[in-house]
């Protein structure tokens, strides 16, 4: 059973600081997906790494996939207020399916 | 163009009765995925249709059935239900061949 474990949980911090997201499973993925959901509503796709050490940047998110594609992390700069909310990483299953499987979530609250 | 639509946004439904949820898929694409989001937690596959055929299952209970119709939209029903049921119930789409998932705004299922 493919399983991802993302970490931390729960994060609280000041406007301006950085943080960091991570994603690790045993298992490897054709593709890793970040997600961003507020309340009561769908996740909303924020990035897609589909190779081996790729790194992307979404203004100030920087998203990268490790080199053997079993886990990934998402780092933000200068954090603002409105970055606030629940970042679910979910890795695509490596057959034609792509099921993905998903993190339990990291709620992130930035505090003015 | 119009993303991933789910209907209903909100549904009550009593212990043992049946519900039917739907979803259109974002233009363009051809492949459905319905996930179950208990609060706190992250999406569980229920399972993925394409070409109007089940093609990949999660571990859910037989309860939980689906339909893909010619225009790629779907349905899920739930029969028997528990209230173990309640949650979020999200859709998303996505291009066959392409591991790029989209997600509806969901539907929130509550069974008293």
């Amino acid at each position: 059973t493919q399983l991802l474990e993302q970490s931390p949980q729960f994060l609280s911090i000041q406007e301006g600081e950085n943080l960091t997201v991570y994603c690790n499973s045993s298992s490897v993925f054709s593709s890793l997906q970040w997600y961003r959901q507020e309340p009561g509503e769908g996740p909303v796709l924020l990035v897609t790494v589909v190779t081996g050490g790729e790194v992307k940047k979404l203004k100030r998110l920087t998203f990268q996939f490790g080199d053997a594609r079993k886990d990934s992390s998402l780092h933000i700069t200068a954090a603002q207020p409105g970055d606030t909310g629940l970042y679910l990483c979910a890795g695509a299953q490596p057959d034609s399916s792509y099921k993905l499987i998903f993190g339990s979530g990291t709620r992130l609250l930035v505090r003015p | 163009d119009a993303g991933v639509t789910q209907s209903p946004t909100h549904l009550i439904k009593t212990r043992g009765q049946q519900v039917t949820l739907r979803c259109s898929p974002k233009s363009g694409h051809d492949t459905v995925s319905w996930y179950q989001q208990a609060l706190g937690q992250g999406p569980q596959f229920i399972f993925q249709y394409y070409e109007e055929e089940e093609r990949q299952r999660g571990n859910f209970p037989d309860r939980f059935s689906g339909h893909q119709f010619p225009n790629y939209s779907s349905e899920l029903n739930v029969n028997a239900l528990l209230l173990g049921d309640s949650a979020l119930y999200l859709c998303a789409s996505r291009r066959s061949g392409k591991t790029e998932a989209f997600f509806g705004q969901g539907t929130r299922l509550t069974v008293v």
